[in-house]
């Protein structure tokens, strides 16, 4: 069965600073994409990074940016110069050979000003 | 604005009563899928479908049921043999370029 971890349900950052969101999946595949999902307080789902595991080099977007370790199979996000705005869910999630779509548990993160 | 929409955004049933949750996209997407949300957890799967008509179960299935007659449209009933229904549901759409999946706004439904 393929599974998604995140050990954190719950974090908090001081505005400014930077943080780290942990996920591990579990899959037998070579061939898939990792997703960090948002979900701020309107339950809007919003796609904040993806990375294909076949590509070495790490995804970024902006403050955004992932640590792929794919024989880990690890995939965490870090948020660098945190914002308020950020405050919200944060979902990992794979999918293979584009079907389905497996999401982890969340950690909600907090921003605090 | 291309785009997936779901209605109502609130939704109020008495308990034994089926219900059918709207979900609409534009963006041209061959899939669709339908997820739960209970507070504080993650997504779980219910419907998903690859191609109009056609749709496999997700892994909570059981009392719900979907149709797929047009390419845009997904509903989703909630039938009364559903045990547990007041959730959080959400719509998603993808296609096969890249693989994201786009979600619409949610539908709350709450059983009285």
């Amino acid at each position: 069965a393929q599974t998604v971890t995140q050990s954190q349900p719950e974090m908090s950052v001081q505005e400014a600073e930077t943080v780290t969101l942990s996920c591990t999946y579990d899959t037998s595949e070579s061939n898939y994409y990792l997703f960090w999902y948002k979900q701020p307080p309107s339950r809007q789902m919003i796609l904040v990074i993806r990375q294909e595991a076949y590509k070495q080099q790490n995804a970024t977007e902006n403050r955004f940016s992932v640590n792929f370790q794919k024989a880990a199979k690890s995939f965490s996000l870090k948020i660098s110069d945190s914002q308020l705005g950020d405050t919200a869910m944060y979902f990992c999630a794979f999918i293979l050979d584009g079907q389905n779509f497996v999401f982890g548990p969340g950690t909600r993160l907090s921003v605090l000003p | 604005d291309g785009g997936i929409t779901q209605s109502p955004k609130y939704l109020f049933r008495k308990e034994g009563q089926n219900v059918t949750l709207s979900c609409e996209q534009n963006l041209n997407h061959d899939a669709m899928y339908w997820y739960r949300q209970d507070p504080g957890q993650g997504l779980r799967l219910i419907y998903y479908s690859q191609i109009v008509n056609d749709f496999q179960k997700g892994d909570i299935a059981e009392g719900y049921s979907v149709s797929r007659e047009k390419k845009e449209s997904f509903p989703l009933t909630v039938t009364s043999a559903q045990k547990n229904p007041t959730a959080f549901y959400l719509c998603a759409s993808s296609d096969d370029r890249d693989n994201e999946q786009f979600f619409g706004p949610g539908t709350r439904l709450t059983v009285l």
